[in-house]
């Protein structure tokens, strides 16, 4: 089975710089996504981006970015000139790409800003 | 609407009674997935149907859970004679296609007394 390890249970960031979210997995598969989500209070989960396994080149959206190191992984997301706003719960989430399979989901990590 | 809708946003229930949660997909979306969400984890999977396809029940945790989904539609999960270890979000999602991302809705926050 896959399963999803996030580290860092908690982190920080001030407010314009950048932070980095760690993100490992476990699969024997050799195609597969990956995702990063954002919770913020209302409960919604929202997709921040999300990275094909046979994509070599790392995916971007605005201000976040991921690490994607297929043979050791991983999958990091870098958060960019930080913003209030950006303060949520972060999830990393795989799927394998058999059908519907569902999101195997890592247990999260809480960002926090400071102004 | 254009999102996912689930209801209620938040239910208050005594310990044995049957609830009914709601997912309303986006239209057009013929995947739908129930995850919960216990408090300070990630979300766990419980089931998804696919169009008329016989629904993938591996993730429900007992057979007190169930779930239909009316016409390809409408979701409705039962939990019979909750338990208090059943107080969660219990977040819906759907997809169009095998390609596309799951798209979420608010959550339900289910508190068992």
């Amino acid at each position: 089975a896959q399963t999803v390890t996030q580290s860092q249970p908690e982190m920080s960031v001030q407010e314009a710089e950048t932070v980095t979210l760690s993100c490992t997995y476990d699969t024997s598969e050799s195609d597969y996504y990956l995702f990063w989500y954002k919770q913020p209070p209302s409960r919604q989960m929202i997709l921040v981006i999300r990275q094909e396994a046979y994509k070599q080149q790392n995916a971007t959206e605005n201000r976040f970015s991921v690490n994607f190191q297929k043979a050791a992984k991983s999958f990091s997301l870098k958060i960019s000139d930080s913003q209030l706003g950006d303060a949520a719960m972060y999830f990393c989430a795989y799927r394998g790409n058999s059908g519907n399979t569902p999101l195997v989901f890592g247990k999260g990590t809480r960002l926090s800003v400071i102004a | 609407g254009a999102g996912v809708s689930q209801s209620p946003s938040n239910k208050v229930t005594e310990k044995g009674k049957d609830v009914e949660l709601r997912c309303d997909p986006i239209s057009g979306h013929t995947a739908l997935y129930w995850y919960r969400q216990s408090l300070g984890q990630g979300l766990e999977f419980l089931i998804y149907f696919q169009g008329n396809s016989a629904p993938d029940k591996s993730g429900l945790p007992s057979d007190r859970f169930s779930a239909e989904r009316t016409g390809g539609s409408v979701s409705t999960l039962t939990i019979q004679r909750t338990q208090q270890e059943d107080s969660a979000v219990y977040l819906c999602a759907s997809r169009r296609t095998v390609n596309q991302p799951q798209h979420f809705g608010d959550g339900t926050r289910l508190s068992i007394l």
